[in-house]
């Protein structure tokens, strides 16, 4: 079964600083591609940052980075210079597929609940 | 360019009833997911549908739940005689399985249904 994990609940940030979200999963396949979303208050499911497995550079968009370790099946998030606009819950998702193109659906990790504090 | 869109954003239902969720893809997507997501829990995937077709319904109940998504108009997923344990976000992405891009799904805001 593929799964993915999210062992952290809950974790805080003062503004400005920097936080890693832990995302782990599990999977047999070779090529997929993994994602974090986020969900504020208003619960839109925002696209943050993808990656995909056959890729060994990390991808980054302004902020927000990711250390993909694939032999450790390990995907986490990195935020820095954390907002309070950033205070919402994450999700940490896969979804398996070929080079250019997949018809499966996204599996969600139970998400992490991150505040940025002033 | 128009964003996935759901309508209602909330629904009330009594035990019993009938709820209709409406899901409008982006513009050029052609396929639709549904997902469901319980208190203090990640989404779950329910469907998957292109048009006139049923893909993948896996994790959609066998009873009462169902979902189409016609030639023309929006996507619909129907619960029949709802329960309390229907009360959830139910969430609609859409994307266009073409290019590099396509694994890629947007989600549209989600309708919260509450049964009383």
């Amino acid at each position: 079964a593929q799964t993915v994990t999210q062992s952290q609940p809950e974790m805080s940030v003062q503004e400005a600083e920097t936080v890693t979200l832990s995302c782990t999963y599990d999977t047999s396949e070779n090529n997929y591609y993994l994602f974090w979303y986020k969900q504020p208050p208003s619960r839109q499911m925002i696209l943050v940052i993808r990656q995909e497995a056959y890729k060994q550079q990390n991808a980054t968009e302004n902020r927000f980075s990711v250390n993909f370790q694939k032999a450790a099946k390990s995907f986490s998030l990195k935020i820095s210079d954390s907002q309070l606009g950033d205070t919402a819950m994450y999700f940490c998702a896969f979804i398996p597929g070929n080079y250019g193109g997949s018809q499966g659906n996204l599996i969600f990790g139970k998400g992490t609940k991150l505040s940025v504090k002033p | 360019n128009a964003g996935v869109m759901q309508n209602p954003r909330h629904l009330v239902r009594r035990r019993g009833q009938e709820a209709r969720l409406r899901c409008s893809p982006m513009k050029g997507h052609s396929h639709v997911y549904w997902y469901r997501q319980l208190p203090e829990e990640g989404l779950k995937f329910m469907v998957y549908l292109q048009k006139e077709n049923i893909i993948d319904e896996s994790g959609m109940p066998k009873e009462r739940f169902s979902a189409e998504f016609p030639k023309e108009g929006p996507s619909i997923l129907r619960i029949q005689q709802v329960v309390r344990g229907d009360s959830a976000a139910y969430f609609c992405a859409s994307s266009s399985l073409s290019g590099a891009a396509s694994h890629e799904q947007y989600f549209g805001p989600g309708t919260r249904l509450t049964v009383t």
